[in-house]
């Protein structure tokens, strides 16, 4: 079945530790996202990626890191969790053509302390 | 630039009666509109989508909008709430030329539903 998926889905984690969030689709893709959400606010797109190795930065400043390797396969890292980066992550993804609907996972909700 | 502003950050309706969110809309472009939901601890869902076609696009769960481009409105609406739609809804642009699937999304609003 063709989904996206992201896990962990909850994490808590003490400041300084290194974190990956991942994020895998299997509908072949070539377009994947990252947003940041707080509760009950927007979300903020981070990083984003056209396809194997590219990867961009998004509209709201991020100290987290991404890479594509593979098509269904985009990994969010941060080197150094801290309490800023407490929040929800959404990961994304849209295929070609002319449907602009992106597709979202489930979300990780990150709790540093 | 394209943004949205969704007028109300909190709706309530009791189960049954009808259902307003409104969304207001600037675009330098012809957009694509979207409605997305979200319930609680979950990913965002497609409602439905404009892409240009007919005006009134009918969603999933009984929801519609409709596109009406002289008051840059996308409000959706839906004849009879029911509990399970208490949820977050957010209303989403992006400019239909360009490469870039980009969206930009509305602050939310929030419904809920009482018996």
């Amino acid at each position: 079945e063709a989904d996206i998926y992201q896990t962990p889905r909850y994490l808590v984690i003490g400041t300084g530790k290194k974190i990956t969030l991942e994020c895998s689709q299997t509908m072949g893709h070539d377009k994947m996202y990252w947003y940041q959400q707080d509760p009950g606010m927007e979300l903020h797109l981070i990083h984003y990626s056209y396809g194997v190795n590219s990867t961009e930065k998004g509209d709201l400043s991020s100290e987290s890191t991404v890479s594509r390797i593979r098509t269904e396969h985009f990994p969010l890292t941060l080197e150094s969790a801290r309490p800023s980066h407490t929040s929800q992550y959404l990961c994304a993804s849209t295929g070609t053509g002319p449907s602009w609907e992106q597709f979202f996972g489930p979300g990780t909700r990150l709790t540093v302390l | 630039a394209q943004s949205v502003t969704q007028l109300d950050s909190h709706v309530s309706v009791s189960e049954g009666t009808p259902v307003l969110l409104r969304c207001n809309y600037s675009s330098s472009y012809s957009p694509s509109l979207f409605w997305y939901v979200q319930h609680p601890n979950k990913g965002l869902q497609l409602l439905l989508k404009y892409t240009s076609a007919a005006t009134l696009v009918k969603g999933i769960n009984g929801f519609e909008a409709e596109f009406k481009k002289s008051e840059t409105s996308f409000h959706l609406t839906k004849p009879s709430a029911h509990m399970s739609d208490a949820a977050e809804y957010f209303c989403v642009v992006t400019p239909t030329s360009g490469g870039y699937n980009k969206l930009i999304f509305g602050a939310g609003t929030r419904l809920a539903v009482h018996p």
